[in-house]
């Protein structure tokens, strides 16, 4: 099946400073979406982004379908945005999502 | 719109006994379903999948026995933990997609069930 690996695996961040998160698949996808689970573990859908760039606020994501690789940026980090980000993607019709084992980020004031 | 809610929100019960999980889609169709489960420290690992009006279909090492799933309706899926054991302690996720235009998918909150 569809392999996912997620870079970095853990990141610490000051508030206010910028990152960027890697997420590589093995396979071509028709789905791709990046998610926040919050500390009650709750997911955040972040993005729906199988292609294209997508922004929304001081987050945006990019996929570049073809080589087979998605990033996620945070700019202007705040506490808040800690947690843990997933990357899933899917790669045919209406079939279930497999996760990345997610980045774990940690913004320190 | 796609809300995708979950219930209970946490249960506790005696190792032996049996805890039905709702998932339910509030404002949408799905013919499909997903359940998840995730361990502390873990990413969500696909337990099954849930097809309305037929039967499930479980991924390798989950027992369809012990994990009884039922997608009775095109908004409720249901997964039943039967003789639960503390090694079911876990946190169990549903999600569906609107099979409309994309392929997005909606997730519900979670069921964090412990069992003691």
């Amino acid at each position: 099946g569809i392999q996912v690996e997620q870079s970095p695996p853990d990141l610490i961040l000051q508030e206010g400073a910028n990152s960027t998160l890697r997420c590589n698949f093995s396979d071509s996808v028709n789905n791709l979406q990046w998610f926040h689970q919050n500390p009650w573990g709750q997911l955040i859908n972040l993005f729906y982004i199988p292609s294209g760039t997508k922004q929304n606020g001081r987050l945006s994501a990019t996929t570049v379908a073809t080589e087979r690789y998605s990033l996620l940026y945070i700019s202007s980090s705040q506490t808040t945005d800690s947690g843990v980000y997933f990357c899933a993607v899917a790669n045919s019709g209406n079939t279930p999502l497999v996760f990345g084992k997610g980045t774990r980020l940690s913004v320190i004031a | 719109g796609a809300v995708v809610s979950q219930h209970p929100s946490w249960v506790i019960c005696k190792s032996g006994t049996s805890v039905k999980i709702e998932c339910r889609s509030l404002d949408f169709q799905a013919t499909t379903m997903f359940w998840y489960r995730q361990f502390p420290k873990q990413s969500l690992m696909l337990m099954a999948t849930s097809n309305e009006g037929s039967k499930a279909t479980y991924e390798q090492g989950v027992e369809k026995d012990k994990f009884l799933i039922n997608h009775a309706s095109l908004t409720l899926s249901t997964l039943t933990v039967t003789s639960a054991h503390p090694e079911d302690s876990s946190f169990y996720i549903c999600s569906a997609s609107r099979c409309a235009t994309t392929y997005e998918q909606y997730f519900g909150p979670g069921t964090r069930l412990t069992v003691t």
